[in-house]
C-alpha cells in the first residue's frame, strides 16, 4: 500500500500569511494526487487534483506544486473562512490512501 | 445541483448487520463510478468500496474485504454499502462520494454526502 505521511499535524497562523502543507509519498504517484479541505462539522470538498488543478469553484488563492514524490498545499494569503483539516489522497493505485490531515487554526 | 444523501445508520451490536443507502441526484449516476469512505470518531479519512459504472467491478481494502458490500441500482440512482460481522473498529461516519477520474490510474472524489453515523458497540 501507497503512504501519504502529512505534515505538520497542526498548524496556527495569521490572516493573510502564507500557509504551506507537504504530503510525502512512499512511492512515485506521479501527478496522481489531491488535496481536500474540511471544514468543521462538514464533509470533505475536494481543493486540488492532478497535483496542481484547481477544481470547480476554489479560490485562487489555493494552489498545489509537486517535488518528486513530495507535494505541497499553498494558501497564498490565509482567510477565516480556510479553517479546517485538509488531507492529501494519491490516485495511483488501490488502495486508495489519504494522508493524517493538518488541521489548520488562526492564530 | 449534485446531491448524495445517506441514510441507514445507528447503533449496532458487535458481529451484527447494517445497510447503508445513497439516494443520488443532480447528475446521471449511471455514468459515475462511486465510493463509501469513512471516517472514525476524531480520525481521517479511509477508502472503504468503490463500484464501477455498471456495478460489475467492486474494490475494497483489506480493512472491510469479505465483511462489506458495495452495490448499485442505476434505474434508482441508489447506492449501498452492506456491513457483515460489525466491529467496534467500523465505528465511523460513512460518506457517499462520487468518483471522477481525470486521467489518473484510479479515482478523486468530487462530491460528498453529509454522511451517516455508525456505531458498533454491545
Amino acid at each position: 500500500d501507497i503512504q501519504m505521511t502529512q505534515s505538520p499535524a497542526s498548524l496556527s497562523a495569521s490572516l493573510e500569511e502564507i500557509v504551506t502543507i507537504t504530503c510525502q509519498a512512499s512511492q512515485d504517484i506521479g501527478n496522481w494526487l489531491a488535496w481536500y479541505q474540511q471544514k468543521p462539522g462538514k464533509s470533505p470538498q475536494l481543493l486540488i487534483y492532478g497535483a496542481t488543478s484547481l477544481a470547480d469553484g476554489v479560490p485562487s488563492r489555493f494552489s498545489g506544486s509537486r517535488s518528486g514524490t513530495q507535494y505541497s498545499l499553498k494558501i497564498s494569503r490565509l482567510q477565516v473562512e480556510d479553517i479546517g483539516i485538509y488531507y492529501c489522497q494519491q490516485a495511483s493505485s488501490a488502495p486508495l490512501t489519504f494522508g493524517s490531515g493538518t488541521k489548520l487554526e488562526i492564530k | 445541483e449534485v446531491q448524495l444523501v445517506e441514510s441507514g445508520g445507528g447503533l449496532v451490536q458487535p458481529g451484527r448487520s447494517l445497510k447503508l443507502s445513497c439516494a443520488a441526484s443532480g447528475f446521471t449516476f449511471s455514468n459515475y463510478y462511486m465510493a463509501w469512505v469513512r471516517q472514525a470518531p476524531k480520525k481521517g479519512l479511509e477508502w472503504v468500496a468503490t463500484i464501477s459504472t455498471s456495478g460489475s467491478r467492486t474494490y475494497y481494502p483489506d480493512s472491510v474485504k469479505g465483511r462489506f458490500t458495495i452495490s448499485r441500482d442505476n434505474a434508482k440512482s441508489s447506492l449501498y454499502l452492506q456491513m457483515n460481522s460489525l466491529k467496534s473498529e467500523d465505528t465511523a461516519t460513512y460518506y457517499c462520494a462520487r468518483h471522477v477520474n481525470y486521467g489518473s490510474p484510479w479515482y478523486y472524489f468530487d462530491y460528498w454526502g453529509q454522511g451517516v453515523m455508525v456505531t458498533v458497540s454491545s
